[in-house]
């Protein structure tokens, strides 16, 4: 079956500018995940959609980030502002569950902030 | 502080040789320990899930193993493939509930593998 699948697979945009970066999930999947790859670094958790609980946004570097999931599926993690240290490859990962659930990766999206 | 530390950084070995990587963790409370093979441009894949109670795991050529009194794993590679080369990624997930099950990701050993 499909994988989860994110895009843009990269995206180039200039400094201040909002970018927004679409997840989509393997279906079924109720938790859903966002990471952030800096050059050079390990994976950050970024936050952490359950089913229909509160997300743990207790990642998040700053309120410039922030992500939706609709209808408990698809979900969206927006950056304003952006900032030149925003540069990084953004993964997302869903599984059937929390805990010892594997994690499925997606390809991410590289972001550069110019 | 949770933390996942690995070793190498990087390794270079001739394929077909045997390979160890090394990972020591900090997390506390521990739920389970992961290694994920990153190949470049892609995500990570998972090769290993192991529990507390659980000291080696096997997957074909892949095989790691966890220590928790130590708090050390190891994934080792047998008779490296040129498809080998990727970085391998330490990962253990918090048991605490509060933790919302967080992984703490080692920085990766970076394996290439030359014919």
């Amino acid at each position: 079956g499909a994988g989860v699948s994110q895009s843009p697979s990269n995206k180039v945009t200039e400094k201040g500018k909002d970018v927004e970066l679409r997840c989509d999930p393997i279906s079924g999947h109720t938790a859903l995940y966002w990471y952030r790859q800096s050059l050079g670094q390990g994976l950050e958790f970024l936050i952490y959609f359950q089913g229909n609980s509160a997300p743990d946004k207790s990642g998040l570097p700053s309120d410039r980030f922030s992500a939706e999931r609709t209808g408990g599926s698809v979900s969206t993690l927006t950056i304003q502002r952006t900032q030149q240290e925003d540069s990084a490859v953004y993964l997302c990962a869903s599984s059937t569950g929390t805990g010892g659930y594997e994690q499925y990766f997606g390809p991410g999206t590289r972001l550069t902030v110019t | 502080k949770n933390q996942v530390e690995q070793s190498p950084q990087s390794l270079i070995i001739l394929e077909g040789k045997n390979c160890t990587l090394q990972c020591n963790y900090t997390v506390s409370p521990f739920s389970n320990l992961r290694w994920y093979k990153q190949d470049t441009g892609r995500g990570p894949v998972s090769l290993t899930i192991m529990t507390f109670s659980e000291n080696t795991k096997s997957n074909g050529r892949y095989t790691a193993t966890l220590d928790a009194d130590t708090k050390q794993s190891s994934l080792h590679i047998t008779a490296s493939q040129l498809s080998d080369s990727a970085s391998y990624i330490c990962v253990v997930s918090i048991g605490a509930k509060a933790a919302g099950n967080k992984l703490t990701f080692g920085g990766g050993t970076r394996v290439l593998v030359k014919p």
